[in-house]
């Protein structure tokens, strides 16, 4: 079965630091991979995917990730955060073929002034 | 372009009763999925139609179904409410192909007093 775990519930940061949210996925064949974030009050809305070819990838509002295969990682981050970044975070799976994402648990992101 | 549209936004039942959720897709998607969004099980996929039939379906009870219209917009209902189906139940819809980019609507707020 295929799994994603976030390893940090909750990251709290100040502003215009850099900020690393982790994700790592197990699963027996090749997956998609995808950030996605949640305002509050929201519907999820995509950061960044992974398909395929390089294995940086970089995404809206700033945000990129890193495909690591042989750790199956797929870590977000972003060099300098902004208030308006607040936000929950989702790191999601899905595999060739099925238009259906599995999930991890989700990580808060709150920045400080 | 309308993003995907879900009604309505905010309801209370009462346990016993049941509820019919409601989801337009993007224009021309005509893969649509639910998922149900609880603070202690995270975003859980509950299943997927792609021209009005059922492709993929999660691990959810019966009480649980969908269809999808020849329009492609999309209906879930969940009979004989229990408090536990409090949740944020989510739409998504996405153009057919393995790695396309699955768009959510904002929720359906469902509180089961």
């Amino acid at each position: 079965a295929q799994s994603v775990t976030q390893l940090d519930s909750q990251v709290p940061v100040f502003e215009e630091a850099p900020v690393e949210l982790r994700c790592n996925y197990s699963s027996s064949v090749s997956v998609y991979l995808f950030w996605y974030v949640q305002y509050p009050n929201q519907g999820l809305q995509l950061l960044l995917k992974y398909l395929s070819g390089s294995t940086l990838v970089k995404g809206i509002n700033g945000f990129e990730a890193e495909f690591n295969k042989s750790q199956t990682s797929f870590h977000l981050r972003k060099p300098s955060v902004h208030i308006s970044d607040t936000a929950e975070y989702f790191c999601a799976v899905s595999f060739q073929g099925a238009q259906k994402l599995v999930f991890g648990q989700g990580t808060r992101l709150t920045i400080n002034p | 372009k309308a993003g995907v549209t879900q009604t309505p936004r905010y309801l209370i039942k009462t346990r016993g009763q049941q509820v019919t959720l409601s989801c337009s897709p993007i224009s021309g998607h005509r893969s649509v999925s639910w998922y149900q969004q609880t603070p202690g099980q995270g975003l859980q996929f509950l299943f997927e139609y792609f021209s009005e039939t059922q492709r993929n379906k999660g691990n959810f009870p019966g009480r649980f179904s969908g269809r999808q219209f020849s329009n492609s917009r999309s209906e879930m209902n969940v009979s004989t409410l229990e408090l536990g189906d409090s949740a944020l139940y989510l739409c998504a819809s996405s153009f057919e192909g393995a790695g396309n980019t699955i768009y959510f609507g904002e929720g359906s707020w469902l509180t089961v007093v």
